[in-house]
C-alpha cells in the first residue's frame, strides 16, 4: 500500500519550455502532497506544499509564478516549470501525505 | 532549521551494526526515518511520534527521546542491501501541516 507514481520519471527539454510533471497517490487520497527538489549529494528542499482545492504554500525562495502548482483532485497534483532554463536542471520529487511522506519515484528535469 | 545528522558518512562490512543519530533544535512532534538509494525516491523506514517511543522492524530500529530532541537510527548485522543515504525528517510541535524538515542525510555503504 500507499504507492505514489511520478510521470514522466525524465525529461529533457530546451530553455524556455514549459515542464509538467504529475504526480499521483494511486492506493490512498492524499489532500496534501508535498514537492521537492534534490541536486546531486545533497538533501531534499521543500518548495512547497500542495492542498486539495487550495491554493499552494510555497517555501521562502521558491518563485510562484515559475513553479505553478495545481491539486485538482484527491490523488493528483501537478507542478508546472514554466520558462525552464538550464538551472532549473534537477531531480523533483513529489510525495503524498498519509500518517508519513510517501515519495514518489521523482523526475529528472534537464534543461538545455 | 534542519536537523544535525550524524556522522556524515559510515562504511561497514557486513554483519556490522551502525548508529545514526539526528537532533533538532526545535520541540518535536514526530521524527520519520527514510533510506534513498542514487537515483531513487527516499523509501520510508519507520516513524516515530511524541512519547519518547521505540521502534524496530527486523534488524532495523529507532528510538525518539523528545526531551532532548533527538532520534537514532540503529541498523545491526548490516547487509548488503542497506547500503544508501539515510534521511531523518522532522516535524516541529509547532506544525500541523504535515511538512518535514529533512537532514542533510547519512551515507552508509555496506561492504561485503
Amino acid at each position: 500500500g500507499a504507492v505514489v507514481s511520478q510521470h514522466p520519471s525524465w525529461v529533457i527539454c530546451k530553455s524556455g519550455t514549459s515542464v509538467k510533471i504529475e504526480c499521483r497517490s494511486l492506493d490512498f487520497q492524499a489532500t496534501t502532497m508535498f514537492w521537492y527538489r534534490q541536486f546531486p549529494k545533497q538533501s531534499l528542499m521543500l518548495m512547497a506544499t500542495s492542498n486539495e482545492g487550495s491554493k499552494a504554500t510555497y517555501e521562502q525562495g521558491v518563485e510562484k509564478d515559475k513553479f505553478l502548482i495545481n491539486h485538482a483532485s484527491l490523488t493528483l497534483s501537478t507542478l508546472t516549470v514554466t520558462s525552464a532554463h538550464p538551472e532549473d536542471s534537477s531531480f523533483y520529487i513529489c510525495s503524498a501525505r498519509l500518517i508519513t511522506q510517501y515519495f514518489g519515484p521523482g523526475t529528472r528535469l534537464t534543461v538545455l | 532549521q534542519q536537523p544535525v545528522q550524524s556522522p556524515q558518512a559510515v562504511i561497514l562490512r557486513e554483519g556490522e551494526d551502525a548508529v545514526i543519530n539526528c537532533s533538532s533544535s526545535k520541540a518535536l512532534y514526530s521524527v520519520h526515518w527514510y533510506r534513498q538509494k542514487h537515483g531513487e525516491a527516499p523509501v520510508f523506514l519507520m516513524i516515530l511520534l511524541k512519547g519518547g517511543e521505540q521502534k524496530g522492524h527486523e534488524k532495523i530500529s529507532a528510538s525518539f527521546n523528545e526531551k532532548k530532541q533527538q532520534s537514532s537510527l540503529y541498523l545491526t548485522a548490516s547487509q548488503l542491501s542497506y547500503s544508501g543515504t539515510y534521511f531523518c525528517g522532522t516535524e516541529p510541535s509547532s506544525s500541523n501541516t504535515g511538512k518535514l524538515i529533512f537532514g542533510q542525510g547519512t551515507t552508509l555503504q555496506v561492504k561485503p
